[in-house]
């Protein structure tokens, strides 16, 4: 069975502040790699998704993500973050189809 | 477009009632899952449905089913509530099983009391 970690539950940021958040997953197979994002009372959208190939992905809003094999990590980052950013991110490798969702990492920026 | 739409939206119910939750795909996806979201957790599958036909299961008991009509559409039923399944329900469409990217919906509120 596969699992993921997230490992920043609650982050705290100034706007331009850069931002990374980290998640590492452990599955035997081949994996796509998402990040999903929930805005306060909206569904979650899609913000990345890595299939195969340049192992830096580039999303909305001026995300990106790195998919480092050797250490089942893909982290998202962002180099200035804006109030707009204020969501839950959720890092999810897919097998089977199948998403496997972290428990989320819960950004706030402070104007 | 409409995306994955979603009904109830909210709804209340007492220990030991069923629950039936729908979901519409975008048009054109043949694929339907269902992840349950328990509040301040992250999104649990339980099912993927593709050309009517289920294709994945999650770790749920068998109160939890669902089904999948000839429109791409779905139902989620939830028998013998418990406390515990109070949670947000997510539908998720894509156009195929396996790889892909999933559209999801806004979600049913359910409330067990």
């Amino acid at each position: 069975a596969q699992s993921v970690s997230q490992h920043n539950h609650h982050v705290i940021l100034s706007e331009a502040a850069s931002l990374e958040l980290g998640c590492n997953y452990s599955y035997g197979g081949t994996v796509n790699l998402f990040w999903y994002v929930q805005y306060p009372g909206q569904h979650l959208q899609l913000l990345l998704k890595y299939f195969s190939g340049d192992p830096l992905v580039k999303g909305i809003k001026g995300f990106e993500a790195e998919f480092i094999k050797s250490k089942f990590s893909f982290n998202l980052r962002k180099p200035s973050v804006q109030w707009s950013d204020t969501a839950e991110y959720f890092c999810a490798p897919q097998a089977l189809g199948a998403l496997t969702f972290g428990s989320g990492t819960r950004l706030q920026v402070q104007p | 477009d409409a995306g994955v739409t979603q009904s109830p939206t909210h709804l209340i119910k007492t220990r030991g009632q069923q629950v039936t939750l729908r979901c519409s795909p975008i048009s054109g996806h043949k694929s339907v899952s269902w992840y349950q979201q328990v509040l301040g957790q992250g999104p649990q599958f339980i099912f993927q449905y593709y050309e009517k036909e289920e294709r994945g299961r999650g770790n749920f008991p068998d109160r939890f089913s669902a089904r999948q009509f000839p429109n791409y559409s779905s139902e989620l039923n939830v028998n013998a509530l418990l406390l515990g399944d109070s949670a947000l329900y997510l539908c998720a469409s894509s156009l195929y099983t396996g790889a892909g990217e999933l559209f999801f919906g806004e979600g049913s509120r359910l409330t067990v009391l």
